[in-house]
């Protein structure tokens, strides 16, 4: 089972800002079968990012993604008031068993 | 554009069987894996399983012993079935469509809160 750990736990940042999530697997991701999703309070999750990098319809483009292997991060380039909320990164390399990092919350 | 959406009881009583079912709508249920997703309050998400549409499922293999889904492609709707729940078990429950080109969830439900109770 490839385990995640995504870093920091708790991102305090102000909306302009640019925000660095990262997120690093067990062991390597095959093929960047890496997925970012961002969840708002008593809302379900929202995919951002597949394969590492690629943005998901109608995600901003202040959005992206990058890494491969074992290191992957999620950049958003300038805060906006909406992007507060918890990220998670996804492995599905590993069919049929896909496994979720823990989240990093981005908040004010 | 997809929608899914979950119905069933939001309270069930330990050692019985939750039950709920993913009705899909502006879309086919054919040619995808669909997924059972759930999150414990406050806590992170957790994988169930999926179902192709022709029936074929895999499960977490920590639950595979008390889970079935199933996919019914007339009535564009897919289940899941939990049997022998616990406290450990209360969470929301979402359900959630694969992407075309890889297990990544593309659509998601709303989630639908269910309480392991007596």
């Amino acid at each position: 089972e490839i385990v995640l750990t995504q870093s920091p736990g708790t991102l305090s940042l102000s909306p302009g800002e640019r925000a660095t999530l990262s997120c690093r697997a067990s062991q390597s991701v095959t093929n960047d079968y890496l997925a970012w999703y961002q969840q708002k309070p008593g809302q379900a999750p929202r995919l951002l990012i597949s394969g590492a990098s690629s943005r998901a319809t109608g995600i901003p483009d202040r959005f992206s993604g990058s890494g491969s292997g074992t290191d992957f991060t999620l950049t958003i380039s300038r805060l906006e008031p909406e992007d507060f909320a918890v990220y998670y990164c996804q492995q599905y390399s590993t069919s049929p068993l896909f496994t979720f990092g823990p989240g990093t919350k981005v908040d004010v | 554009q997809v929608q899914l959406q979950e119905s069933g009881p939001g309270l069930v009583k330990p050692s019985e069987t939750l039950s709920l079912t993913c009705t899909v709508s502006g879309g086919s249920i054919s040619s995808y894996y669909w997924s059972w997703i759930r999150q414990p309050p406050g806590k992170g998400l957790e994988w169930i399983g999926y179902v192709y549409y022709s029936g074929s499922a895999n499960y977490i293999p920590s639950l595979k012993s008390r889970v079935t889904i199933s996919v019914d492609t007339s009535k564009n709707q897919f289940s899941l079935k939990l049997s022998s729940v616990t406290a450990a078990d209360t969470a929301v429950y979402y359900c959630a469509r694969h992407g075309g080109h890889g297990y990544y969830f593309a659509y998601w439900g709303q989630g639908t809160l269910v309480t392991v109770s007596s």
